[in-house]
């Protein structure tokens, strides 16, 4: 069964760096994800697409501080020089045959 | 501008039915497969439904099956979602969002900013 797990929390300082982890199921660690930032009372929205090669291409306006990289079964997301604005909500996705979409619980980024 | 506005949701009862849509406008509609992704109050994303460019091929989560229904209108650059038999944890905040690709195994880069459903009598 095609699974995402994030931890639901992670913190780290203004202007510091932080790299959040998402974990396929066994048996689908070739999968490409996308990850999505939800801030606070607003809508998703795409951040990049992320290839298990670690290639990745960014959604329009998305800044540089954001960046993604890929080991094995994981898919990261690096997020450098910290803003308050970074603080929110975020969301793996994935997709398997068909026409299906699978979501990770999220993760809550605290910006200290 | 790229944008999806979703419409339709409101307060209903259980068991009663309720239709969403979503308006789509500044890119292509038709070359590209739609979902619906729903949002209950405090927790995460969870997809519902989606739908390929030519509506070819549909997809639900096993939690909707058989009670909602996705289809869209490429004339009117619209997707729909029909719900009947509405459950109480069938509240939540519902988006539409747009695929990468034209079949549905892609990203999504698109999002809308919701409408809400309530399910309660």
């Amino acid at each position: 069964q095609l699974v995402l797990t994030q931890s639901p929390s992670a913190s780290a300082s203004l202007g510091a760096s932080v790299k959040l982890t998402c974990t396929l199921s066994s048996g689908h660690s070739s999968y490409a994800i996308a990850w999505h930032q939800q801030q606070p009372e607003k809508g998703p929205r795409y951040l990049m697409k992320l290839n298990s090669d670690g290639s990745h291409s960014k959604g329009d306006g998305i800044p540089d501080r954001f960046s993604g990289s890929s080991s094995g079964a994981e898919r990261y997301l690096t997020i450098s020089s910290l803003q308050s604005e970074d603080e929110a909500d975020y969301y793996c996705q994935t997709w398997g045959t068909g026409i299906r979409g699978v979501f990770g619980g999220g993760t809550k980024l605290t910006v200290l | 501008e790229v944008q999806l506005v979703e419409s339709g949701g409101g307060l209903v009862q259980p068991g009663r039915s309720l239709r969403l849509s979503c308006a789509a406008s500044g890119f292509t509609f038709d070359d590209y497969a739609m979902h619906w992704v729903r949002q209950a109050p405090g927790k995460g994303l969870e997809w519902v439904s989606g739908i390929s460019w030519n509506s070819g091929s549909i997809g639900y989560a096993d939690s909707v099956k058989g009670r909602f229904t996705i289809s869209r209108d490429n004339a009117k650059n619209s997707l729909y979602l029909q719900m009947n038999s509405l459950r109480a944890e069938d509240t939540a905040l519902y988006y539409c969002a747009k695929d990468m690709g034209p079949y549905g195994g892609d990203a999504f880069d698109i999002w809308g900013q919701g409408t809400m459903v309530t399910v309660s009598s």
